[in-house]
């Protein structure tokens, strides 16, 4: 149980083009939703959190239009970035929480390697 | 933010060899998370620590969590190539859902 899905995978794109990344919980409903990156041989560094049906809360130094977050229902949050340039580039992973989970323990998606050229 | 300090930061030992990784902090945690984490895949959830002095075993992991919950560490013993990844620690602040991640441990176990 608790299995978090993203797609793609994996995603190649030209300078200045949008990207949207979906985050899926697919055997429970997820209440909270997080979105991290993580760049080469580093730690996750949180970007957003978000929870179903309200505005995202971002980390201090995320830029929100930017980084555009929608979790318009309880198994899919959605990440677009906006104007991608090469500096975007990054492994972006979500995880999803649910209400009354242990000690709100998150799960975490296969992640999505974005590359901007 | 609440900082958690991870030690050591690169680990390079030989099969059947055991280890200890270290996360540190000066603030208390409600629970903690021990993850790994293979190249190109997201974190798996290994054990959560709630209490204090609280020690959880996995198999040849062994995990603890400090008296104070401001400290825990991770024991492998009889390390296997399969235990290669990076082992990173994750906290819960009292205050919410956020969770707060070390810098990670890159364990590597060669045959």
């Amino acid at each position: 149980g608790a299995v978090v899905s993203q797609h793609p995978s994996w995603v190649i794109c030209k300078s200045g083009t949008s990207v949207k990344i979906e985050c899926r919980s697919l055997d429970f409903q997820a209440t909270t939703m997080f979105w991290y990156r993580q760049f080469p041989k580093q730690s996750l560094m949180l970007m957003a959190t978000s929870n179903e049906g309200s505005k995202a809360t971002y980390e201090q130094g995320v830029e929100k239009d930017k980084f555009l977050i929608n979790h318009a229902s309880l198994t899919l949050s959605t990440l677009t970035v906006t104007s991608a340039h090469p500096e975007d580039s990054s492994f972006y992973i979500c995880s999803a929480s649910y209400a009354g989970g242990y000690y709100n323990e998150q799960f975490f998606g296969p992640g999505t390697r974005l590359t901007v050229l | 933010t609440q900082l958690l300090e991870q030690s050591p930061q690169f680990l390079s030992i030989q099969e059947g060899e055991n280890l200890t990784v270290y996360c540190n902090s000066s603030s208390v945690f409600s629970s903690l998370q021990w993850y790994r984490q293979e190249p190109g895949e997201g974190p798996v959830l290994l054990v959560t620590v709630v209490t204090g002095g609280e020690v959880k075993k996995l198999k040849r992991l062994t995990f603890q969590f400090g008296d104070a919950r401001k400290d825990s560490s991770l024991h492998i013993t009889a390390a296997q190539p399969g235990d290669t990844g990076l082992y990173l620690c994750a906290g819960h602040s009292n205050s919410g859902y956020a969770l707060n991640f070390g810098k990670g441990t890159s364990l590597l176990v060669t045959p």
